[in-house]
């Protein structure tokens, strides 16, 4: 059974670009969140999709932008990179229903981007 | 006040000794909380809940909830070198649908 993929796992981007990061969620799982770990802090809730929806977004600027396919998987897009945008992009995934009684969310092992 | 926060440390201690890690939370989330252990360079993954007031066992961990106090804390027993990771407490929102994590307390755990 795969657990989270998520993909790239690393790359550069210089300011101004865009970048577009791929999750796909643990077999089952039917919600995908992603968060937003810069160095030496805790992971900061971006958003979450679920049915094709957002459905919770944290406090991140209109460039961090989602979408979720009929298969679960999900992208996440940054627009117009700045250099505090460099951290490791974590994809969780988790069943909605579940995730309320359990809190467990099953990450993948990330995307790191470094913006130049 | 954040919604959890943690000291970041880092909190260095002997093997075969007891770790202590804290967490307090703002009434900004819901009464459930979870312990994820992150080594470094890889993903959290989860060790412990507890959702009630008092103590929850599992292995050489306990969690333990105050609730008047609005404090969490995690408390290793025995640790092991092994056991050196950045140590996260999370919250459920009080939608129950969405986990919000403290910065992480660095353990070392030296031989």
């Amino acid at each position: 059974d795969a657990g989270v993929t998520q993909s790239p796992t690393h790359l550069i981007k210089t300011r101004g670009q865009q970048v577009t990061l791929r999750c796909s969620p643990k077999s089952g799982h039917d919600t995908v969140s992603w968060y937003q770990q810069a160095l030496g802090q805790g992971p900061q809730f971006i958003f979450q999709y679920y049915e094709e929806e957002e459905r919770q977004r944290g406090n991140f600027p209109d460039r961090f932008s989602g979408h979720q396919f009929p298969n679960y998987s999900s992208e996440l897009n940054v627009n117009a990179l700045l250099l505090g945008d460099s951290a490791l992009y974590l994809c969780a995934s988790s069943s909605f229903v579940w995730l309320s009684n359990t809190g467990e969310l099953f990450f993948g092992e990330g995307s790191r981007l470094t913006v130049l | 006040q954040k919604e959890v926060e943690q000291n970041s440390g880092p909190l260095s201690v002997p093997e075969g000794a007891i770790a202590s890690l804290n967490c307090t939370y703002s009434d900004r989330v819901s009464q459930s909380f979870f312990w994820y252990r992150q080594y470094s360079g890889k993903s959290p993954e989860l060790i412990m809940s507890i959702y009630s007031n008092g103590d929850k066992e599992d292995g050489r961990f306990t969690a333990q909830l105050n609730k008047a106090s609005q404090y969490v804390s995690l408390l290793i027993r025995d640790s092991q070198p092994s056991d050196s990771a950045t140590y996260l407490c999370a919250a459920l929102n009080n939608a129950g649908n969405m986990l919000t994590f403290g910065g992480g307390t660095r353990l070392m755990v030296k031989p």
